[in-house]
């Protein structure tokens, strides 16, 4: 199993431009989480899925926006980016067999905007 | 919004040291796990405590779950060079479903 796979790992954009940042599993996890994280700083969840066809916005949304078709798949995307946006974003998912389940993370994709 | 509070942010120790990190909520949890993150990489789950005054131990860590919930520790004994990275806590809140907050993390830099 791959677990947690995030496309590209790196990746510089201008502002205004906007970019789809990928994230893809195949554990069969209902649950699935966008994060990003500063530098230096914890992790803040910008949006997260229970299951196909249901997002619901997290702590820091604005800016974002996902999709989630299927259950495998939960891509992010960044409309007019603006530097404030400069981060690592980490993608995660959980079962949905109980509430208490780990998160497994992807590498995460570091994203620049000049 | 409900937080998570650690502390320290930065932590030198020498190889052979303890090191501590602790959380705070100012509400109950429901349970709290912690993920290690080495640098440049992503974090890993280390462990979940779910009840109040919980202890749990992995080879040199220790784990403890405060009696009202609203705090946890992180205890290394004797810490090594691959120790080094960041340590967060992330909780969960009973209206939360399986959202967790983390912490802001406690960086753990370990001198040979």
């Amino acid at each position: 199993n791959a677990g947690v796979t995030q496309t590209p790992k790196f990746r510089i954009l201008k502002i205004g431009q906007s970019m789809t940042l990928q994230c893809a599993q195949d554990m069969n996890h209902n649950y699935m989480y966008w994060y990003r994280q500063d530098p230096g700083m914890g992790l803040k969840l910008i949006y997260y899925s229970v299951g196909a066809g249901i997002t619901d916005k997290g702590e820091v949304p604005n800016g974002y926006n996902v999709s989630r078709s299927t259950t495998e798949d939960f891509p992010l995307r960044l409309e007019l980016a603006a530097p404030s946006q400069t981060s690592v974003y980490f993608c995660a998912s959980s079962s949905s067999t109980g509430l208490d389940q780990p998160q497994h993370f992807g590498d995460g994709t570091r994203l620049s905007i000049l | 919004g409900q937080q998570v509070m650690q502390i320290p942010q930065y932590q030198h120790v020498q190889e052979g040291e303890d090191f501590t990190t602790y959380c705070n909520s100012s509400t109950t949890l429901s349970n709290i796990q912690w993920y290690k993150q080495r640098p440049g990489g992503h974090p890993v789950f280390l462990i979940q405590l779910v009840k109040s005054g919980e202890v749990k131990k992995q080879k040199r860590l220790t784990f403890q779950f405060g009696e009202a919930k609203k705090n946890s520790s992180l205890h290394i004994t004797a810490t090594q060079t691959t120790d080094v990275g960041t340590y967060f806590c992330a909780g969960r809140w009973g209206n939360a479903g399986n959202m967790l907050t983390f912490g802001g993390g406690t960086r753990l830099m370990v001198k040979p």
